[in-house]
Parts: structure tokens; sequence; C-alpha cells
């Protein structure tokens, strides 16, 4: 089964640039995290949808963020104008929301999105 | 405003010898709590998980305590091993949130056994 994928792995990009970092969960799954790992915070939550729709987006560092979800199967997480203090890996993860069980809170990581904004 | 906390940012324990990694949160609605570990340019993997309701969950090598009035977990490995070197992740969950359960991560714990 595929897990959860992203792309770019990689992108090095120039500050004032536009990056768009893409996701798609795993077929079924119907809650789709975005979070950003830096050495000070860990692994920060930046926005979370259920079936599609926003339910927390108060982890967006700023305007400059925005995340979409057109559809079950991608979402994209945007940064626009790109800054140097941007840089880190950005992981999107996903389940399958209420499954019933205490389990079912149980995400499921991409490999990361590593984003160096030079 | 850090809701995990993850004190250590490191820890070095020798082949077969027991590794014990710690989380303290402050919100007294989180009633899931999970494990993460995580490779070098890998995605977080699932590990180990425990609700409220218990204090204690085992897995094998691995087991993790809940103490839910000092608002700690740990987590227990015995017998260490190399292959287990990676950075732990803690995470907690409010599975009554009608919101969705949304997973807040503590900062990281860096594990390196030594043969």
């Amino acid at each position: 089964d595929a897990g959860v994928i992203q792309s770019p792995r990689h992108e090095v990009t120039e500050m004032g640039q536009e990056v768009t970092l893409r996701c798609k969960p795993i077929s079924g799954h119907n809650s789709l995290f975005w979070y950003r790992q830096t050495m000070m915070r860990g692994l920060e939550l930046l926005i979370y949808f259920n079936n599609n729709v926003p339910i927390d987006d108060s982890g967006m560092p700023e305007d400059r963020f925005s995340a979409k979800m057109p559809n079950a199967s991608f979402s994209t997480l945007k940064i626009q104008p790109s800054e140097p203090r941007d840089s880190a890996v950005y992981f999107c993860a996903s389940r399958y929301y209420p499954s019933g069980i205490p389990s079912g809170n149980t995400i499921y990581f991409g490999e990361g999105s590593w984003l160096t904004v030079v | 405003d850090q809701q995990v906390k993850q004190n250590s940012p490191s820890l070095s324990v020798q082949e077969g010898r027991i590794s014990i990694l710690n989380c303290d949160y402050t919100n007294s609605m989180f009633d899931y709590f999970l494990w993460y570990k995580k490779y070098p340019a890998e995605g977080p993997t699932f590990l180990i998980s425990i609700s409220s309701i218990k204090d204690k969950n085992e897995d094998g090598r691995f087991t993790v305590f809940l103490n839910k009035s000092a608002k700690h977990l740990s987590l227990h490995i015995v017998p260490s091993q190399p292959g287990d070197s990676a950075v732990y992740f803690c995470a907690a969950s409010g599975w009554s949130d009608n919101q969705g359960g949304k997973l807040i991560f503590g900062q990281g714990t860096e594990l390196s056994v030594k043969p």
C-alpha cells in the first residue's frame, strides 16, 4: 500500500519566491495534517483538515502561509513570499477519522519536504 | 506555549541497558498519547500508544507508562539496541475533542545506543 506521498523531497529557493509543497494522503484517509519540524519546537502543527475542511489553522505562522485541500486525495502548502527562516522540513500526515476507537488517532507521516530558502 | 514537552534533547545509553525517555504535558484534556520514532531523512513512524484509562502498555521491548496525576509519560526500551538510535517524539491528543483530535508533539529526544 502506498503511504503518504510528498513532493518535492528537496527544494532550494531564493528569498521572496513562492514555494508550493504537495501531499497525497493515504487512500481512504479523511484527515490530513501539515507539520513543520524545527530544532526548537520539534514537530509543530501548522494546520489540519477533516473531510477536506480546515479545522484548525492556528499554527500557521503568518499570512505568508496558506494551505488548501481541494479534494480527498490532494493538499498543498504554499509559502509566498518565502524567507530564510522558513527553512525546515515540512511533513504531511493522514489518518482515518473517526474510526470509533482511540487508536484511530494514530497518524501516518510522509517522508517530508526539505525546504531551504537562501 | 508548549503543551507537550520533552526536556531532554538527547540521551546516550549502552547497548543492552534500559533507555528511558520522558515527556510532560500540561493539558488535562489530553486522553491519548503516542510515541513516534524518526530516523534521519525519513518521516516519523508510529511506535506505541496508550489511552488515559490505562497506566501501562507494553509491546515487545517497548513499554509506555502514564502518570495522569503528574501529567507525565515515559517510554522504556529494554534491552536497548543500536538500531534504536533515532529521535523519539511524544505526542498527545484529546480523543474527546469534537474537532477531530489533533496531535500535539513534543520537541523530540535523540537517543543514541552505543555498542
